[in-house]
């Protein structure tokens, strides 16, 4: 089956720092992959629509200039969260699209 | 706007029960439906997916249902073991295609007693 990865699993880091998330569909290409987050016995609220080549879309109430949004190849995209504080820990999930939407395993992020 | 909620919040059963999730949906021009799971930190585990023209899937002791019409779904497990304790989630493409980006339920959180 398809295959998507997400780098780091976890991460700590201090407020104020930026924090990138990799994510990477491994067997096929995706030309377009989405951003969710989802806050403690919360359900996923996407984000974001990462589109190859394009700028990415963003949801309602997501700021684009702190989530940072890269989809530079078929198989990557990146999310970074720049000045991150304590209320953006969080755990983000990526998808990624071909006939259907396959998932990572989520990065959680833990600002100090 | 579609909105999809999920009902009970959260069952907890004994070993060997039979049990339904609910999943309805308020736009029901759906293109498919799905049903995952998450594991506590985990990320989502893909169970089964209804395509629109369908009524319902199976997989193993797991069998899932599609009333379009209504803006229902529900999803049968059947002889529950603790291991299937996690949170099942239902969601829909927010579009008419099928790698729009979903729209998630609130979730059900299972607990299986031994």
């Amino acid at each position: 089956g398809a295959v998507v990865s997400q780098h780091p699993s976890w991460v700590i880091c201090k407020s104020g720092t930026s924090v990138k998330i990799e994510c990477r569909s491994l067997d096929f290409q995706a030309t377009t992959m989405f951003w969710y987050r989802q806050f403690p016995k919360q359900s996923l609220m996407l984000m974001a629509t990462s589109n190859e080549g394009s700028k990415a879309t963003y949801e309602q109430g997501v700021e684009k200039d702190k989530f940072l949004i890269n989809h530079a190849s078929l198989t990557l995209s990146t999310l970074t969260v720049t000045s991150a504080h304590p209320e953006d820990s969080s755990f983000y999930i990526c998808s990624a699209a071909s006939n259907e939407q396959f998932f990572g395993p989520g990065t959680r992020l833990t600002v100090l | 706007k579609q909105e999809v909620t999920q009902i009970p919040a959260a069952l907890s059963v004994p070993e060997g029960e039979n049990l339904v999730l609910n999943c309805s949906f308020t736009d029901s021009a759906i293109y498919n439906l799905q049903w995952f799971r998450q594991d506590p930190g985990k990320g989502l585990t893909s169970l089964l997916l209804i395509q629109s023209s369908q009524r319902e899937q199976t997989s193993g002791r797991l069998n899932a249902s599609l009333d379009k019409s209504s803006g229902r779904s529900t999803l049968y497990i059947a002889a529950s073991q603790p291991g299937d304790s996690a949170t099942y989630l239902c969601a829909v493409p927010a579009g008419g295609g099928a790698t729009n980006k979903l729209i998630f339920g609130t979730g059900t959180l299972l607990a299986v007693q031994p």
